[in-house]
């Protein structure tokens, strides 16, 4: 299995724009994860999903933030408008129902200027 | 905040050496898990304890959980240069499979 492949791995943007960040988890997996790691703040959970549904948003940070798995083998996490502080790497973890485990992929470092 | 909190922050021994990293943590837990993060990378899972077991073992890896002082310990021994990264802990956000909630990490070197 290639793992949990996210795209793309950098993106620079300018404030104001909109982002797009893809993630596409293990597969046989139905749990998925969204992270985000700051030097200040460290890894943070913003959300998650079971079998395509989101369960828990309770760590997104504003209403800019919103995420989406139409199926069970892609998810984005969009960001809209973008700011300067939403500049970290970005992380998706994907895990099995009968595992704990999480499986990340590489991130994508997102940098708004 | 309910972060686990490692200790320490950043720890450099010689290679050969054990590192021990240490967490803690607030509330009750059903289980604890142990990551690792290379410069750059994602996290690798390395090892998961329950909260009815009290050390586990892994290769060159030990993890002890101490549920009564909301503990956990990690020993690597006989470090490698290739062990240098960064070392977090986590526990479930909720009470099951779902979001963890991670520490702030050891960050650990290995001098040749």
């Amino acid at each position: 299995d290639a793992g949990v492949i996210q795209s793309p791995r950098h993106e620079v943007t300018e404030m104001g724009q909109e982002v797009t960040l893809r993630c596409k988890p293990i597969s046989g997996h139905n749990s998925l994860f969204w992270y985000r790691q700051t030097m200040m703040r460290g890894l943070e959970l913003l959300i998650y999903f079971n079998n395509n549904v989101p369960i828990d948003d309770s760590g997104m940070p504003e209403d800019r933030f919103s995420a989406k798995m139409p199926n069970a083998s892609f998810s984005t996490l969009k960001i809209q408008p973008s700011e300067p502080r939403d500049s970290a790497v970005y992380f998706c973890a994907s895990s099995s129902q009968t595992g704990y485990e999480q499986y990340f992929g590489p991130g994508t470092r997102l940098t708004v200027t | 905040s309910q972060q686990g909190e490692e200790d320490p922050q950043a720890l450099s021994i010689q290679e050969g050496e054990n590192a021990t990293m240490n967490c803690s943590y607030k509330t009750s837990i059903n289980n604890l898990q142990w990551y690792r993060q290379n410069s750059g990378r994602g996290l690798v899972h390395l090892i998961l304890i329950r909260s009815n077991e009290r050390e586990k073992h892994s290769g060159r890896l030990r993890v002890t959980l101490d549920t009564s002082k909301k503990s956990s310990s990690l020993l690597i021994t006989a470090s490698r240069a290739a062990d240098t990264a960064s070392y977090f802990c986590a526990r479930p956000s909720g009470g099951g499979a779902d979001g963890l909630t991670f520490g702030k990490g050891t960050h650990l070197i290995i001098q040749p």
